[in-house]
């Protein structure tokens, strides 16, 4: 079946450090890819996401390139702040570019120290 | 986007009671789920609620432990029967559809304990 594998945690930087998430997938057809966020006491937030090979999705300095030849979706930032840290989830769904049924990887805590 | 609303934000339970969590979304939207989220885990999709159906359990879940309701297109409810400790988890409604049907927003979550 399909899953996400996600760089277990915690990670902590300090600010201003660069930042990788790593995220591999497994999944039949051609899978859309998502970053999520979620804040302390909050809910999730879409972070980003790209619905085919080759398209780079970005918000908020984050950046995360879908490549299909090593089934990757890394995620990325240049510099980090203490309004980063939070937990962050990489997910798929396999709905043609829709976000029905998504499949989330166990999600890696990010603290950024000032 | 869709902002989803969640009640209660966190309970307190004592076993073999039951609790019913509201699902509030400020729009119409095709889709809603309800997922878990065990301590220090990632998030397991529960079920599909379907408007005017029975919903649409995955494997490991079923009916009579997490019975679901979706009377109209923006309000479900996830009842956790016959709780137990280890049903002790943050509870996530979420939806799709209308213009946000490439993006599946969340709500804030439902922080259940059970003693």
């Amino acid at each position: 079946g399909d899953s996400v594998t996600q760089m277990e945690g915690p990670v902590t930087l300090s600010e201003e450090a660069f930042l990788t998430i790593n995220c591999t997938y497994t999944a039949t057809g051609y899978p859309s890819l998502f970053w999520y966020v979620q804040y302390p006491g909050e809910g999730l937030q879409l972070l980003l996401k790209a619905t085919k090979a080759d398209d780079k999705g970005s918000n908020k300095g984050f950046e995360a390139t879908y490549r299909k030849e090593t089934t990757s979706f890394h995620l990325e930032k240049g510099s980090v702040q203490v309004s980063d840290s939070a937990v962050y989830f990489c997910a798929l769904s396999v709905n043609s570019g829709s976000a029905r049924q998504l499949t989330f990887g166990s999600g890696t805590q990010l603290t950024v120290l000032p | 986007s869709a902002v989803i609303s969640q009640k209660p934000s966190r309970d307190i339970c004592q076993r073999g009671t039951s609790l019913t969590i509201q699902c509030q979304v400020d729009s119409q939207v095709t889709m809603m789920f309800w997922y878990r989220q065990q301590p220090g885990q990632s998030l397991t999709l529960i079920a599909t609620a379907n408007q005017g159906s029975e919903a649409t359990y995955e494997s490991g879940f079923v009916i009579d432990k997490f019975p679901i309701s979706r009377p109209n297109l923006t309000f479900s409810t996830l009842t956790v029967s016959n709780m137990s400790p280890e049903d002790s988890s943050i509870y996530l409604c979420s939806a799709i559809g209308g213009a946000t049907y490439n993006e599946q927003f969340f709500g804030p979550g439902t922080r259940l304990t059970v003693l």
